[in-house]
């Protein structure tokens, strides 16, 4: 199963961009990556989904290397509302089972 | 569209009685799943299924029964609750075009249970 490894927590400004790595090292050819987002006391939030290269849509951007080992979702110009926990999670499309999702980070966003 | 409905919001059961949690979805999403998630932690899938009259273990399934009688609705059925099973129960659905059944999860607002 591919695990995802994330920074517990981060912390930034209003307006400014803002970076999350996610580690997968083990991920599989057939395996996606997938980011959501998740405020206190709601279900989460899809963001952005990619399988190599680079990604992007009015959200965020997410860009996969060519070894595809790792990942990194872009939020640009972040503002207060942005502050919420952030989920990595790597699946393929032939088994539900194994969807897993990290701890995620909490990303903390300042005035 | 309502998207994905769940109730109840907030339930407090006692060691040992059971109850049903559930869930349905108007999208005529071919997969839905139940994930729970204890404070501070990540979600954890229970159990899920691709479609109705099939469904299938995720990675916590043990106390925990499902079934998919329609397309629309996937309850949760909780057979004796233990207070280990004390968390919020998130259920997801996802078209599942094409056997991408990752793309795009929509979830619920989630319950909360309590076992004391």
């Amino acid at each position: 199963l591919a695990k995802t490894t994330q920074p517990i927590s981060m912390d930034s400004y209003e307006g400014q961009e803002v970076n999350i790595t996610c580690s997968h090292n083990n991920i599989a050819t057939n395996d996606y990556i997938t980011w959501y987002q998740q405020f206190p006391s709601q279900g989460p939030r899809f963001i952005i989904q990619g399988y190599k290269t680079k990604v992007t849509n009015e959200v965020a951007s997410l860009f996969i290397p060519a070894d595809r080992k790792s990942s990194t979702l872009s939020l640009p110009r972040v503002s207060l509302s942005d502050t919420a926990v952030y989920y990595c999670l790597v699946a393929s499309y032939s088994s539900a089972s194994k969807i897993i999702f990290g701890s995620g980070t909490r990303l903390s966003i300042r005035p | 569209n309502a998207g994905v409905t769940q109730t109840p919001k907030f339930q407090v059961l006692k060691t040992g009685q059971s109850m049903t949690l559930q869930c349905a979805q108007d999208m005529n999403h071919e997969y839905m799943s139940w994930y729970r998630q204890d404070p501070g932690m990540g979600l954890r899938l229970i159990h899920y299924s691709v479609g109705a009259g099939i469904t299938d273990q995720g990675e916590v399934p043990n106390g925990y029964n499902v079934s998919r009688s329609t397309t629309e609705d996937f309850p949760l059925r909780l057979l004796s609750a233990a207070p280990s099973q004390t968390s919020v129960y998130f259920c997801a659905s996802s078209y599942g075009e094409g056997k991408r059944i990752t793309d795009t999860q929509y979830f619920g607002p989630g319950t909360r249970l309590t076992v004391l």
